[in-house]
């Protein structure tokens, strides 16, 4: 079985430039999720999106980023304009869904995108 | 605001020894925790997952949960050079389908 498939893995561009990374779930995963992770750093929650719909947006910073699953499988995170501090590796992660797992909902990580803004 | 806490090492053990890895978390609502692993430069893996007190064994991994002490562990047995790698702690109160709050991680080195 295929896993998250994320690309680009690697992105340099520089700052007031635009950028987006996509990302394919796991074949039959409902949920779908971007995390970003700073170096040293645990993932830290952007998105969650149950088939299209967005139910929790409230760590993105919206004045420069967005997102969209618009068909419920593939996603696009997008930051314009990119800022120095946005460096980092954006993580894709995709789950069956709480109401398929329950308790035991396991979010499966795609290789990431390893963003450098100069 | 949740907080997961972990101690980000370096964890230094012989080959061959217990590797015992902590963590802590604030919201008491939490219902679901996992430990996933994640080597330099790749992306998190999945170790286990454990949402009743207790202990949970899978091959050489043992999780425990302690929920009155809000605390999880994660020790590893005959540890091999690798199992080297920073572990991720990550907790959620909805089941594993909400975002997921991680700790640091801890850095762990097996020492051959």
């Amino acid at each position: 079985e295929a896993g998250v498939v994320q690309s680009p893995r690697y992105k340099i561009i520089e700052k007031k430039q635009p950028v987006a990374f996509w990302c394919n779930p796991i074949s039959g995963h409902n949920t779908l999720y971007w995390y970003l992770q700073n170096l040293g750093q645990g993932p830290e929650l952007l998105i969650r999106y149950e088939n299209e719909e967005a139910v929790d947006d409230s760590q993105l910073p919206k004045d420069r980023f967005s997102a969209e699953r618009l068909k419920g499988v593939d996603s696009t995170l997008k930051i314009q304009p990119a800022e120095l501090g946005d460096s980092a590796v954006y993580l894709c992660a995709s789950s069956l869904g709480l109401f398929t797992s329950g308790l035991t909902d396991t979010q499966y990580f795609g290789p990431g995108t390893r963003l450098t803004v100069l | 605001q949740k907080e997961v806490e972990q101690n980000s090492g370096p964890l230094s053990v012989p080959e061959g020894a217990i590797a015992s890895l902590n963590c802590t978390y604030s919201d008491r609502g939490s219902q679901s925790f996992f430990w996933y692993r994640q080597y330099s430069g790749k992306s998190p893996e999945l170790i286990m997952f454990i949402y009743s007190n207790g202990d949970k064994e899978d091959g050489r991994f043992t999780a425990q949960l302690n929920k009155a002490s809000q605390y999880v562990s994660l020790l590893i047995r005959d540890s091999q050079p690798s199992d080297s790698a920073t572990y991720l702690c990550a907790v959620t109160t909805g089941g594993g389908a909400d975002g997921l709050t991680f700790g640091k991680g801890t850095h762990l080195i097996i020492q051959p």
